[in-house]
């Protein structure tokens, strides 16, 4: 069974910041991964999705990475808005589209 | 092209009453999910339909939850009796090759 872990659960930072989020995973045989970001009361927005052929995605101030063989990926965000404040997900496909989430981070940037 | 409408958004019941959720995923999407999402956690996989046959319905408890997706479209999502501790959100996702897209779930108080 697939576990996927969050850390940090929660992060604040002053706006400006770069910062880094970061997911594990215990099983290395996956499809894609997927960066979801859902705003308090909302649904899930997709942010970046990484194959599992990828070492990397980037759209706009936002970069993420999967390490495979490690078990792991990280979403890099530069320079930090407020309005980038939310909680952001990873979930992780298995080759059956078996999709597990991580519990999330909650992400703070203040003015 | 439509998102994966959900319905109701929210709903209030009382406990030992029964409710159902209803998702209209993306047309033509073969993967459908069902996610519970309990306040500050991230969403926990229920049942994973592929066309109108499930894949993994593990974590489903299936003393009171019951889903069913007829004719491999629409789905629905049935609690009964429901307990207080179904509180939460449930999303519903659709997803066709690598992207999967979320709902704006159904929040669920059960009283």
């Amino acid at each position: 069974k697939q576990e996927v872990t969050q850390i940090p659960a929660a992060l604040s930072v002053p706006e400006g910041e770069n910062l880094v989020l970061n997911c594990s995973f215990t099983d290395s045989a996956i499809y894609n991964l997927q960066w979801f970001r859902q705003d308090p009361g909302k649904g899930l927005t997709s942010l970046l999705l990484i194959q599992s052929s990828q070492r990397e995605q980037t759209s706009g101030r936002l970069n993420a990475s999967l390490d495979k063989s490690s078990g792991r990926s990280t979403l890099y965000i530069a320079a930090s808005q407020p309005g980038d404040s939310a909680t952001y997900l990873c979930a992780v496909r298995r080759w059956n589209n078996d999709m597990r989430f991580g519990a999330g981070t909650r992400l703070t940037v203040k003015p | 092209e439509a998102g994966v409408a959900q319905s109701p958004r929210y709903k209030i019941i009382e406990k030992r009453q029964s409710v159902a959720f209803w998702c209209n995923p993306i047309s033509g999407h073969a993967t459908l999910y069902w996610y519970q999402q309990i306040l500050g956690q991230g969403p926990k996989l229920l049942i994973q339909f592929q066309n109108n046959g499930v894949v993994d319905d593990s974590q489903l408890p299936k003393d009171r939850f019951s889903a069913e997706r007829l004719k491999g479209v629409d789905s629905t999502l049935k609690i009964q009796p429901a307990k207080l501790e179904d509180s939460a959100v449930y999303l519903c996702a659709s997803s066709l090759g690598q992207l999967a897209f979320f709902g704006q779930g159904t929040r669920l108080t059960v009283v």
